[in-house]
């Protein structure tokens, strides 16, 4: 059964930093693994889609690479903004085509 | 191009009462899924449409909860009778396609059961 981990749960930054959030996944055999944007309540915003063949992608200051072997994806933020505080969601796509979710990576970007 | 949208934005029931919900996926998905998250939780499938069959229905809790997609267009999430583990937000997506394709998602609905 895949299981979807992020780690940290709750992150807060001074504006500026470059961030990591991490992404880890137990089973390896995915097709693609997105990473979303939520604000407080708000829908989902897909940032980035990475397939399986890929080793990561690239939009604007955010940066995704995944690892399938070792189960692994990182969402890199570069010069975070105040405006980039949201929750941040990674979620993978396996055999049956749903999404399995992780809990997610809370993040305030403060001035 | 017009988004995923869900109406009602908001629904507040009491227990035993009846609720439907209702996904107007992107114009031309034949792929409509449904998600939820409770409080504290992470996002979890419900079900999967492949335009008016249901593709996988392995995530629904129980019998309470019926979705429909007639005539492959807009879904509709039918909880009877409501009980408070039914709180939450209720997600509906849609894609193109399978496996591969990017899945759109809707702002929500969230159910709150009295």
């Amino acid at each position: 059964k895949q299981e979807v981990t992020q780690i940290p749960a709750a992150l807060s930054v001074p504006e500026g930093e470059n961030l990591v959030l991490n992404c880890s996944f137990t089973d390896s055999a995915i097709y693609n693994l997105q990473w979303f944007r939520q604000d407080p309540g708000k829908g989902l915003t897909s940032l980035l889609l990475i397939q399986s063949s890929q080793r990561e992608q690239t939009s604007g200051r955010l940066n995704a690479s995944l690892d399938k072997s070792s189960g692994r994806s990182t969402l890199y933020i570069a010069a975070s903004q105040p405006g980039d505080s949201a929750t941040y969601l990674c979620a993978v796509r396996g055999n049956t085509d749903k999404l399995i979710f992780g809990t997610g990576t809370r993040l305030q970007v403060f001035p | 191009e017009a988004g995923v949208t869900q109406f009602p934005s908001h629904s507040v029931i009491e227990k035993g009462q009846t609720v439907t919900l209702r996904c107007d996926p992107i114009s031309g998905h034949d792929n409509l899924y449904w998600y939820r998250r409770v409080m504290g939780k992470e996002i979890k499938f419900l079900l999967h449409f492949v335009k008016e069959s249901k593709q996988d229905e392995s995530g629904m809790p129980n019998n309470r909860f019926l979705a429909e997609r007639t005539g492959g267009t807009y879904s509709t999430l039918k909880v009877q009778p409501a009980e408070l583990e039914d709180s939450g937000v209720y997600f509906c997506a849609s894609s193109s396609g399978l496996f591969s394709y990017e899945q759109y998602f809707g702002p929500g609905t969230r159910l709150t059961v009295t």
